[in-house]
């Protein structure tokens, strides 16, 4: 069974830019959760999403957001790039809400110039 | 509020036995995970405990008091590849939230 997958691996943006960054969960997954990994902040939760339904947002400015399709892929966006953006971030896909385990992507690394 | 408290760095020497805490104080708590990362790679699940007590993986074990707000990541016999960090993580009964510590670095040297 393929693993969680998060496209692009890298990117390299300039500040004021906009950027979607997918993540393909598990198959047979839906519930999908975002994170960012900053050095400063460690890991932070964005938003989770399961059937196409955003459960839970994270304390982060409306310039990011997301989306669930159909088929449980998610792709998630942030608007007006700032430099503190920069970052590692994380997809991870579970079966549902509340079971026990969740599995990161590999991550897309953002960096704003 | 969210807190979750681990130490930031630990040293062991291969072969060993090392021990991590993590204290947490959540709302809605509901089970407490352990990531492994290497750096420069993606979170790893090792464990995940509801229920107080002890949960046995091979070389790696975890512990939970609910009561207390701690858990434990325990590893034996260290080898040089478990130099990694350690995350721990509380989960919210409202859904995959995960409230992550800062993790701790653990560092094994021969």
């Amino acid at each position: 069974k393929a693993g969680v997958t998060q496209t692009p691996r890298y990117l390299i943006k300039t500040r004021g830019q906009q950027v979607t960054l997918s993540c393909s969960p598990i198959s047979g997954h839906r519930s999908v959760s975002w994170y960012q990994q900053t050095p400063g902040q460690g890991l932070q939760f964005l938003f989770e999403y399961f059937s196409e339904t955003q459960r839970n947002k994270g304390n982060f400015p409306g310039r990011f957001s997301g989306r669930q399709f159909s088929n449980s892929r998610s792709e998630m966006n942030v608007s007006t790039l700032e430099l503190g953006d920069s970052a590692l971030y994380l997809c991870a896909s579970s079966f549902q809400p509340g079971t026990n385990e969740q599995y990161f992507g590999p991550g897309t690394r953002l960096t704003v110039t | 509020g969210q807190n979750i408290d681990q130490p930031t760095e630990m040293t062991a020497t291969e072969g060993a036995i090392v021990q991590i805490n993590c204290t947490y104080q959540t709302s809605g708590f509901n089970g407490l995970f352990w990531y492994q990362q290497h750096a420069g790679e993606a979170p790893t699940f090792l464990s995940y405990n509801v229920l107080d007590g002890l949960e046995e993986k091979g070389r790696f074990s975890s512990f939970l008091s609910r009561s207390k707000g701690y858990s434990y990541l325990l590893l034996k016999e260290l080898q040089m590849k478990d130099s990694a960090s350690y995350l721990c993580a509380a989960s919210s009964w409202t859904g995959n939230m995960l409230t992550f510590g800062g993790g701790t670095r653990l560092m094994v040297k021969p």
